[in-house]
């Protein structure tokens, strides 16, 4: 197994378009975490899956970002709309439910908003 | 928000050992303490977590004082691909939640 593997790696848009970032887990880990970081910060968590389940999304978190995870494998994160204050690295992590405390991290999307 | 507290950043030396600490003064009963490092551009990568004992692999130590309020990540002999920002996290429900982390840095 390769790890958490996300696509793209990047991504530059004009501000208003729509994009959408593709995770997929380890095989078999039955949740899966979105996080953004923008430079200096620590991750800032915007969701999470426990199998195809939306089991928590951050208050913070806009309307115009909306996550799913179909089949309970892979998933996506969609944001509408976009702003030049969406411009950040999106990371995805899995893990397993045998070892729910250590988390599998994706290298990122970077955005970019023009 | 976070509820660990750490300092923003420390140098040491290569081949020394590291002693990176962590406040956690609102720590529950059965909250884990969870250690993540992040290396320049990659997603951070899990290094310990522990409850109460103290915990050891093959990365690094985890130090947990006897009243929980605080913990130390021991790395025991530094090299210059430990050179990262060290997070120090506690659970919140069903997620971890990072503060600004420890930035180390390692001088040959």
């Amino acid at each position: 197994d390769t790890g958490v593997s996300q696509d793209p790696r990047h991504k530059i848009t004009k501000r208003g378009q729509n994009v959408t970032f593709r995770c997929d887990p380890i095989s078999e880990h039955n949740r899966l975490y979105w996080y953004r970081q923008t430079l200096g910060q620590g991750p800032e968590f915007l969701t999470y899956f426990q199998n195809e389940a939306q089991l928590e999304k951050s208050r913070l978190l806009s309307d115009r970002f909306s996550a799913e995870r179909p089949k309970g494998s892979f998933s996506t994160l969609e944001i509408q709309r976009t702003e030049q204050g969406d411009s950040a690295m999106y990371l995805c992590a899995s893990s397993s439910f045998r070892d729910e405390e250590k988390l599998f991290f994706g290298s990122g999307t970077q955005l970019s908003v023009l | 928000d976070a509820k660990t507290t750490q300092p923003n950043s420390m140098e040491s030396n290569e081949e020394e050992p590291v002693h990176l600490p962590c406040n956690h003064s609102t720590i529950s009963g059965t909250d884990y303490i969870h250690w993540y490092r992040q290396l320049p551009s990659q997603g951070p990568e899990y290094v310990i977590h522990g409850l109460t004992s103290n915990v050891n692999n093959r990365m690094a130590s985890l130090a947990i004082a006897e009243d929980r309020k605080s913990s130390t990540l021991i790395l025991h002999r530094a090299t210059l691909r430990d050179a990262a920002v060290y997070y120090c996290i506690l659970r919140d429900g069903g997620k971890l939640i990072f503060g600004q982390g420890t930035e180390l840095s390692v001088k040959p």
